[in-house]
């Protein structure tokens, strides 16, 4: 059964430094979404993207936090530099299409923990 | 602003039935889904209504009002490994098609 794959499953950091994790969606996913999870809350979108192309980044902190798809597969998403408050579980998750993204399929996290 | 609200925490017994509520507030609506997702694992898709209505797979079923902004996922012969939380999400059109997920409810099943 296809999967999303992401890595690393886990990464201990220390604050101000960079930090990046990758995403390969299932194949033929034409949209690919990046969220985060706070422990005991539900996932927060931080940015979508259809094929290479960015749809939603309005939750994206900006001024650290950037993604990138470029030839539509796999995607990374990067923190520079990386803060306390960044701890958390990073999900990948893809669709077929922007119009089946009510059934996503998630990748098994990035647990990033920020010291 | 935007809102879903779903109880926090439900404890049942094995064979029970279990009815989660989510109730939403967004600027539009396209539909509702159910994630379940177990400790330390990745969410999964269980169902979506865009209509009203009762829509059933197996164990699991989802009901959808939307004149009155609410929906349920009714778990029905409880095993212990349903243990889990378990996210209603909204499409909320004008945010694009990406979900809004409710905070979750986790979901305890006894012997």
């Amino acid at each position: 059964e296809a999967e999303v794959a992401q890595s690393p499953r886990y990464k201990i950091t220390e604050k101000s430094q960079a930090v990046a994790f990758w995403c390969d969606p299932i194949s033929g996913h034409a949209t690919l979404y990046w969220y985060r999870q706070i422990l005991g809350q539900g996932p927060e979108l931080l940015v979508q993207f259809q094929d290479e192309s960015v749809v939603d980044d309005s939750q994206l902190p900006k001024d650290r936090f950037s993604a990138e798809r470029l030839k539509g597969v796999d995607s990374t998403l990067k923190i520079q530099p990386a803060e306390l408050g960044d701890s958390a579980m990073y999900l990948c998750a893809s669709s077929l299409a922007r119009s089946d993204s009510y059934e996503q399929y998630f990748g098994p996290g990035t647990r990033l923990t920020v010291t | 602003g935007q809102s879903l609200e779903q109880p926090s925490e439900v404890t049942a017994v094995e064979g029970a039935i279990v009815q989660i509520n989510c109730t939403y507030q967004t600027s539009g609506f396209y539909g509702l889904s159910w994630y379940q997702q177990h400790d330390g694992g990745a969410p999964t898709f269980l169902s979506y209504n865009a209509l009203d209505g009762l829509e059933e797979t197996g164990r699991f079923s989802s009901f959808l009002s939307r004149s009155d902004s609410y929906g349920y996922l009714l778990l029905q012969e409880l095993q212990m490994k349903d243990s889990a939380s378990y996210f209603c999400a909204v499409r909320d059109n004008q945010a694009g098609t990406a979900l809004i997920f409710g905070k979750g409810t986790t979901l305890s099943v006894s012997s």
